[in-house]
């Protein structure tokens, strides 16, 4: 079963620090890495990743991907309350399925 | 339009009753998929559909038929359920079924089975 680790399972953290997100994986035949946020309901998209060493950023988030070492992080920094959510990183295979990681609960105190 | 609706938001039923959840999209995706989703659990695929065509079908139980009856539409139909298929479902569509393309996820149908 191909597996996505993500760690830590859960963290709380308060509003102005930055945070580390990581989805480790023990594959290697993926297309591409994908991170979502869930809140309540529905994952919404925030980045994928096909290259390696490559960041991509999106305001205070960032994430890049290390295809030797098998580990994609997400940065948030300068965190706030809209920040807490699950986070869940997501591989696509190519074949039309994602297999998602089992997901960092976050929690941004005020 | 850039989101994917579901309907209904709740659903109880009994385990012998007939029920379909919906989902819709107008972003002229040509790849949707179901997905469920227990609690605290990551969303685990069920059904893939390519261009209206069913084209993955993870083993899921015959209790759960897929319909899209056009390239916007995904139907889910649910007959016989059992309490162990609570949870939340959740419809997702893409560009093209391929790699290169972020899955959109809509808000999902919380179901109880009673």
């Amino acid at each position: 079963e191909d597996k996505v680790v993500q760690s830590p399972l859960s963290l709380v953290v308060h509003e102005g620090d930055t945070v580390t997100l990581n989805c480790s994986y023990e594959v290697t035949n993926f297309r591409s890495l994908l991170w979502y946020k869930q809140e309540k309901k529905a994952p919404t998209f925030l980045f994928m990743l096909t290259s390696s060493g490559i960041e991509k950023k999106s305001g205070r988030l960032s994430s890049i991907l290390d295809k030797k070492e098998l580990f994609s992080i997400l940065n948030i920094t300068a965190t706030q309350t809209g920040d807490s959510a699950i986070y869940l990183c997501a591989l696509n295979f190519g074949n039309e399925k994602l297999t998602f990681g089992t997901g960092t609960r976050l929690t941004i105190i005020p | 339009d850039t989101e994917v609706t579901q309907t209904p938001k709740h659903l109880v039923m009994g385990m012998t009753n007939k029920k379909s959840l919906k989902c819709e999209q107008h972003m002229g995706h040509r790849a949707m998929y179901w997905y469920k989703q227990k609690a605290k659990k990551p969303p685990e695929l069920m059904f893939v559909y390519s261009y209206e065509k069913l084209s993955i079908n993870e083993s899921v139980p015959s209790r759960f038929s897929p319909e899209c009856p056009n390239s916007s539409l995904l139907n889910l139909h649910l007959h016989a359920l059992q309490p162990e298929d609570s949870a939340l479902y959740l419809c997702a569509s893409s560009p093209a079924p391929a790699a290169s393309y972020e899955q959109y996820f809509g808000p999902g149908t919380r179901l109880t089975v009673t």
